[in-house]
């Protein structure tokens, strides 16, 4: 198993500009989310997946945007990027909703807005 | 609604000395409880947690939590410190009725082990 992954590792934009940060696991995972970590902050939602096609905010969802078409992926989208949205953002999944199952986290991708 | 406090941004711990890392909480009803370590670019790999029962949790690599409901805390511990502890420790907690299954981190604690 690969376990959780994510691309690309890095990358930087220029304000306004959009991308996709991509999020895949292979271990079957009902439930999938994305965090962003800042300085201080620790990692903060942004949101989460209870199951394909079903998609929820977190606690930062603002300026992001989620699909889940496939138990598998979880793609993260930033439709205008700002500065603020500089962070290192992590894709994390576990096997079921309400049981006590520990998340499975991805390497992170560091974005830089400029 | 659910959070999580670190109260020490920092704790430094000479090797071979026993640590602590401190973590408060709040949920309605039950807790789920967690640690998670990460070391320098790394992504976040759990340690252990609390679901029910016994107070006291083992963990993966020596590490071990307190719980106590009473006083709202799941303090992180270890007997004897060592230099490759030295990472950012994560406290994570969710409710056992929250039907929004969210799982919320804590700001984080580094530990510095000097040898």
């Amino acid at each position: 198993n690969a376990g959780v992954t994510q691309t690309p590792k890095f990358q930087v934009l220029k304000t306004g500009q959009s991308m996709t940060l991509q999020c895949a696991q292979d271990m079957n995972h009902e439930y999938m989310s994305w965090y962003r970590q800042d300085p201080g902050m620790g990692l903060r939602l942004i949101h989460y997946s209870v199951g394909a096609g079903i998609t929820d905010q977190g606690e930062v969802p603002n300026g992001y945007n989620v699909s889940r078409s496939t138990t598998e992926d979880f793609p993260l989208r930033l439709l205008s990027a700002a500065p603020s949205q500089t962070s290192v953002y992590f894709c994390a999944s576990r096997q079921g909703l309400a049981g006590a199952y520990e998340q499975y986290f991805g390497p992170g991708t560091r974005l830089t807005v400029t | 609604a659910q959070s999580v406090a670190q109260p020490e941004d920092q704790v430094n711990v000479a090797e071979g000395n026993p640590l602590t890392v401190k973590c408060t909480y709040s949920v309605s009803g039950n807790p789920y409880l967690f640690w998670y370590v990460q070391y320098p670019n790394r992504g976040l790999q759990f340690l252990l947690k609390y679901i029910t029962g016994d107070n006291l949790v083992k963990g993966s690599y020596g590490f071990e939590a307190e719980f106590n409901k009473s006083q709202t805390s799941f303090h992180l511990k270890k007997p004897s410190a060592l230099v490759s502890d030295s990472a950012l420790y994560f406290c994570a907690v969710r409710g056992t009725m929250d039907s929004s299954y969210k799982l919320i981190f804590g700001s984080g604690t580094r530990l510095l082990v000097r040898p």
